[in-house]
């Protein structure tokens, strides 16, 4: 499809395991960005990619959280030693445009992670 | 921490009935986009409004924006089941990230 596709869709981990989580994006799309989402909240952003210069990282919760988009297309984030509150929906969206103003963003259905 | 705050939290009208919800937000903006988010599905975009336009159409969407109140509203008119879904606004906080409100869950009964 020519839509951003996320994978795996649902992820069970036990707390203190490691998780990758893949997000790819509309062909094209300059723009990167990651987010997590909290049951009944609003997404939160986590990180931003242009091409595959992370030019923001600022909502990464701690040093465990590392995301990477080594070609400027396919973006992994990675979850380091899990704990229960990493327990939400992580949301993958990019636009087309390198800038953010004026830019749609386009998301993926999310990854569902879940830390037993 | 959120910018954009959603009103109300909850909402339940009746088919055919028009849904008004609210965003206020905090710091100046350059442009507050409202996104569709159906229950465990990834975000759609509705409409964006600049901050230098007052009110925006798109179908049955309506948009305004006032940047002295910092606040926005979306209507949507003769709603329909499928119009069921959480609504958030967000707003461009800074140069590299948008900022997403804690969204108006919005229920249509038949």
């Amino acid at each position: 499809g020519a839509g951003v596709s996320q994978s795996p869709r649902y992820k069970v981990a036990k707390r203190g395991q490691d998780v990758a989580l893949r997000c790819d994006p509309i062909s094209g799309h300059v723009s990167l960005f990651w987010y997590q989402q909290a049951l009944g909240q609003g997404p939160e952003f986590l990180t931003y990619f242009q091409n595959e210069a992370q030019l923001d990282k600022s909502g990464l919760p701690s040093d465990r959280f590392f995301a990477e988009r080594p070609e400027g297309s396919v973006s992994t984030l990675k979850i380091q030693r899990t704990q229960q509150e990493d327990s939400a929906v992580y949301l993958c969206a990019s636009s087309f445009r390198g800038e953010i103003h004026d830019s749609e963003q386009f998301f993926g259905p999310g990854t569902r992670l879940t830390v037993l | 921490s959120q910018q954009g705050e959603e009103d109300p939290q909850a909402l339940s009208i009746q088919e055919g009935e028009n849904a008004t919800m609210n965003c206020s937000y905090k710091t100046s903006i350059n442009n507050l986009q409202w996104y569709r988010q159906n229950s465990g599905r990834g975000l759609v975009h509705l409409i964006l409004i600049r901050s230098n336009e007052r009110e925006k159409h798109s179908g049955r969407l309506r948009v305004t924006l006032d940047t002295s109140k910092k606040s926005s509203s979306l209507l949507i008119t003769a709603s329909r089941a499928a119009d069921t879904a959480s609504y958030f606004c967000a707003t461009d906080s800074s140069a590299s990230k948008i900022i997403f409100g804690s969204g108006t869950r919005l229920s249509i009964r038949p």
